[in-house]
């Protein structure tokens, strides 16, 4: 399954660094979506992009700062991160309204030390 | 508020057994409802869906599922479980209604975990 990637897969990152992981669907999606899975917490939804419009920001620390420059691609750019935030990634994507089911990328796992 | 709630954190079952995991949903509009698989490590797979029309549904690797308006359950069923099946299984609903801030909005249930004995 490759409609939607993520890179890198794995990142390790101390509190002071800059890093960005990205996300790219091939599906031809105008939805994108950013979620944060933690051990034993439910998924959550961080970030929604229709059309590379911003429409939903789940108050999300602004040490999180996602960019959509266009409807295939999804940046996540990180800095002054905290242990809390060592988590999986997963980028997802959808057709939108009458076609909402999401398709995921694998996934970046992070690290924060 | 919409919620989806599956009862069971951690299921084991034996290798070629009968499977049902249990979903309920809390929801003010029709919704569309999913059952999502993840391996260790890995993002999440689409395993079937329902939109409208017959109740149950036919998913991929041999699973299916029921709609319930009733109970608001879609329980996810596989009548012979093989060990590959161990993974974590999400439901998740959605709006069928174009609402503004929530569209293409999925809500995830906390997932139940299945462990598969030879």
């Amino acid at each position: 399954e490759t409609g939607v990637t993520q890179t890198p897969r794995h990142l390790v990152m101390g509190m002071t660094n800059k890093k960005s992981l990205k996300c790219e669907q091939h599906l031809g999606h105008n939805a994108m979506y950013w979620y944060k899975q933690s051990a034993k917490k439910p998924l959550e939804l961080m970030f929604v992009y229709n059309f590379k419009e911003q429409t939903e920001n789940n108050s999300v620390p602004s040490r999180f700062s996602p960019e959509c420059p266009n409807s295939s691609h999804l940046f996540l750019h990180l800095h002054t991160l905290q242990p809390e935030d060592s988590a999986l990634y997963l980028c997802a994507s959808s057709q939108g309204v009458g076609r909402p089911e999401q398709y995921f990328g694998p996934g970046t796992r992070l690290t924060v030390t | 508020a919409q919620s989806v709630t599956q009862p069971d954190i951690h299921i084991t079952v034996s290798e070629g057994a009968s499977l049902e995991l249990r979903c309920n949903y809390s929801y003010g509009a029709t919704p569309y409802l999913f059952w999502y698989v993840q391996s260790p490590g890995q993002g999440l797979q689409l395993l079937l869906k329902y939109f409208s029309g017959d109740t149950l549904v036919q998913g991929i690797k041999g699973f299916e599922a029921e709609f319930k308006r009733s109970q608001s359950s879609f329980n996810l069923r596989k009548p012979s479980v093989h060990w590959s099946d161990a993974a974590e299984y999400f439901c998740a609903v959605g709006a069928q209604e174009d609402r503004g801030s929530t569209l293409g909005r999925l809500y995830f249930g906390r997932g139940t975990q299945l462990t598969v004995w030879p």
